[in-house]
């Protein structure tokens, strides 16, 4: 069955850092997605992005974060200047289509600012 | 403000019992709606969608939805050890998901 991969599954970074988190979605989908989850916390959307640009995005998804897709397969996002508070889990998601379907997530990246 | 509401739990059931999990939502206009399974540091897994007031079955599995009262149920029949997660109930609006804080599901041999 086809996978949304992640990686790294854990990354530890000083805060003031910049951090990467990678993604390869699944080949044949368009719409990509970044979500987090706060330990103890609910899933929180991040950005959804389609055909090279930003389609939505949420409140969390401030100047500190961008996306982008630097090659055909993968879809990064990253956080400049980490704050401890950015420590989460990360799951990437795609989906075939737009709208009411459900997404394949990633396993996800722990993001530890220490 | 779009909320998505579960009650936390932990809800626990002897195996082969019925769990039930419960979800309420705040966006009238929401049109589908999904269950996800949630083991402890691993991504959510999709059980079950749900776009039409009724029931909806698959497998030991059933999904409730009621639109005027604005509440999506799970049911988990025979429930097995295996089962014990926590499900998350989410909200498709737009072009993102609205997910519920989640309810913790132990199933007990």
């Amino acid at each position: 069955e086809p996978e949304v991969t992640q990686t790294p599954s854990h990354q530890v970074t000083q805060m003031g850092q910049e951090v990467i988190l990678r993604c390869v979605p699944i080949s044949n989908h368009l719409y990509f997605y970044w979500y987090r989850q706060i330990l103890g916390q609910k899933v929180e959307f991040l950005v959804s992005f389609y055909n090279n640009e930003i389609s939505e995005k949420s409140e969390i998804f401030d100047d500190q974060f961008s996306v982008e897709r630097p090659d055909g397969s993968n879809f990064t996002l990253k956080i400049r200047s980490t704050k401890l508070e950015d420590s989460a889990m990360y799951f990437c998601a795609s989906s075939e289509v737009m709208g009411d379907r459900a997404y394949t997530f990633g396993s996800g990246t722990r993001l530890t600012v220490v | 403000q779009k909320e998505v509401e579960q009650n936390s739990g932990p809800l626990s059931v002897p195996e082969g019992a019925i769990a039930s999990l419960n979800c309420t939502y705040s966006d009238r206009g929401s049109q589908s709606f999904f269950w996800y399974r949630q083991y402890s540091g691993k991504s959510p897994e999709l059980i079950m969608f749900i776009y039409s007031n009724g029931d909806k079955e698959d497998g030991r599995f059933t999904a409730q939805l009621n639109k005027a009262s604005q509440y999506v149920s799970l049911l988990i029949r025979d429930s097995q050890p295996s089962d014990s997660a926590t499900y998350l109930c989410a909200v498709h609006t737009g072009n993102q998901f609205y997910f519920g804080t989640g309810t913790s599901l132990t199933v007990i041999p």
